[in-house]
């Protein structure tokens, strides 16, 4: 089955880029019809979903994040990632990427939802 | 609206049923999506669609929707299922966006 892990650096400065990977492992990146997802959780407090990349290469991200956000797969390595740019304490939190499917129906509503998770991993922003 | 909005505490003696709920007007348009998340560990989806489980979820989960308001239920809860319930869906603004609700932190008594 398929199997995410995040990696990346546990602290990063102030001002400095968040750049964080995530690897599939137990199937093709670029199989299927999938989004590639990064989230975030700042302890004790909720989930934040940061943008997703889709099998194409076409990605959408939280208008609240967007301006610092770029999200880019990399097929060769069977791998997605996250750079987040100008990052402040308020950055520090538990990451995690995700698989999303977003299933347009005929009929009844459309969904989204994301069935594989990585483990996350914790960044830290401080000086 | 792009805001999914949750009751951040619900209790439910041990074995009874509970239903959490889920509000926001991308839920006129979409399903949402469920997910359970116990201290230290990343979430897990446990519903999805108009009331899919993924495979290893128990039967006792379910969810259904109404209007704007979706709700997963519980019936017959267990003390493993104490935890953070978090709602998602698409944004209905036609954005491609992503949200997620603020989260209920479920107690079993």
């Amino acid at each position: 089955q398929v199997q995410l892990q995040e990696s990346g650096p546990g602290l990063v400065k102030p001002s400095q880029t968040l750049s964080l990977t995530c690897t599939v492992s137990g199937g093709s990146i670029s199989s299927g019809s999938y989004y590639w997802s990064w989230i975030r959780q700042p302890a004790g407090k909720g989930l934040e979903w940061i943008g997703r990349i889709y099998t194409s290469g076409s990605t959408n991200y939280n208008p609240s994040l967007k301006s610092r956000v770029t999200i880019s797969v990399d097929t060769s390595k069977n791998q997605f990632s996250l750079k987040l740019s100008s990052v402040t304490a308020a950055d520090t939190a538990v990451y995690y990427c995700a698989r999303g499917v977003d299933i347009v129906a005929t009929i009844t509503p459309d969904y989204y939802y994301m069935d594989v998770w990585g483990k996350g991993t914790t960044v830290t922003v401080s000086s | 609206s792009s805001e999914l909005t949750q009751d951040p505490a619900v209790s439910v003696a041990l074995g009874q049923t509970v239903r959490i709920t889920c509000q926001g007007d991308s839920l006129r348009s979409y399903y949402a999506s469920w997910y359970q998340q116990k201290p230290g560990q990343a979430p897990v989806l446990v519903i999805y669609g108009k009331n899919n489980r993924p495979s290893g979820i128990p039967d006792r989960f379910s969810g259904s929707s109404s209007g704007n308001t979706a709700s997963l239920t519980i019936t017959g809860a267990q003390a493993e299922d104490e935890a953070d319930y978090y709602c998602n869906s698409r944004d209905s603004s036609g954005n491609q966006h992503v949200v997620f609700g603020g989260g209920t932190k479920l107690t079993v008594l």
